[in-house]
């Protein structure tokens, strides 16, 4: 079975530029989760989605970061306009589902953004 | 709130011997997940092992035991017979019992050497 798909793996953007992750959760898996890991604040959730609906979004930094998820396959998030400071790699994570702690994430190969 | 202590930035140990990462957790949940994952060096984020908070024995996956010790909240990993490829970060994490989210630690370096 495929894992979590992210794209693309390694993205360099200019300031400015409006930068869009992708990632293709587990197929059957119900819950999806974006993290962000960076040197200075470690691994960190940005917002998850279950049944499609997003449920915490309270790591969103701020209004230029939006994330949807149209259908149980695809999610993506979106930086506009990107900054340097945005520099990270990105996750997406996926589990069966979000209430018993038995659910595992299984994380995807992340996204290296680098904001020039 | 959920928190997840690793005191240890970096770990050293030879090849073929046990080595011992340190996690911490705090929460106020009665029912809660603890989860390690390896990060090695090419960036993905594997799982290795899970324990629930209500599981009387100590999680074990081939060489990855958990000890794990309610009482003190410590949530240790053991790596028995370190291979080379062992070498990576280690990340702590916790989930709580009605969120999904997961708590990381900051994570512990593991070297291998010959």
């Amino acid at each position: 079975d495929a894992g979590v798909i992210q794209s693309p793996r390694h993205e360099v953007t200019e300031m400015g530029q409006e930068v869009t992750l992708r990632c293709k959760p587990i197929s059957g898996h119900n819950s999806l989760f974006w993290y962000r890991q960076t040197m200075m604040r470690g691994l960190e959730l940005l917002i998850y989605f279950n049944n499609n609906v997003p449920i915490d979004d309270s790591g969103m930094p701020e209004d230029r970061f939006s994330a949807k998820m149209p259908n149980a396959s695809f999610s993506t998030l979106k930086i506009q306009p990107s900054e340097p400071r945005d520099s990270a790699v990105y996750f997406c994570a996926s589990s069966l589902g979000q209430g018993q702690d038995k659910n595992i994430q299984y994380f995807g190969a992340g996204t290296r953004l680098s904001v020039l | 709130a959920q928190k997840i202590t690793q005191t240890q930035p970096g770990m050293f140990v030879q090849e073929k011997e046990a080595v011992t990462l340190d996690c911490t957790y705090d929460t106020s949940d009665q029912s809660y997940g603890l989860f390690w994952y390896k990060q090695p060096s090419s960036g993905e984020m594997i799982f290795l092992i899970y324990q629930g908070s209500y599981d009387e024995q100590n999680a074990t996956e081939g060489r990855y035991s958990l000890n794990f010790q309610k009482a003190r909240k410590s949530a240790n990993l053991v790596i028995s017979a370190s291979q080379l490829g062992d070498s990576a970060m280690y990340f702590c994490a916790m989930k709580g019992s009605t969120l999904g989210r997961l708590y990381f630690g900051r994570g512990t370096q593991l070297t291998v050497w010959p």
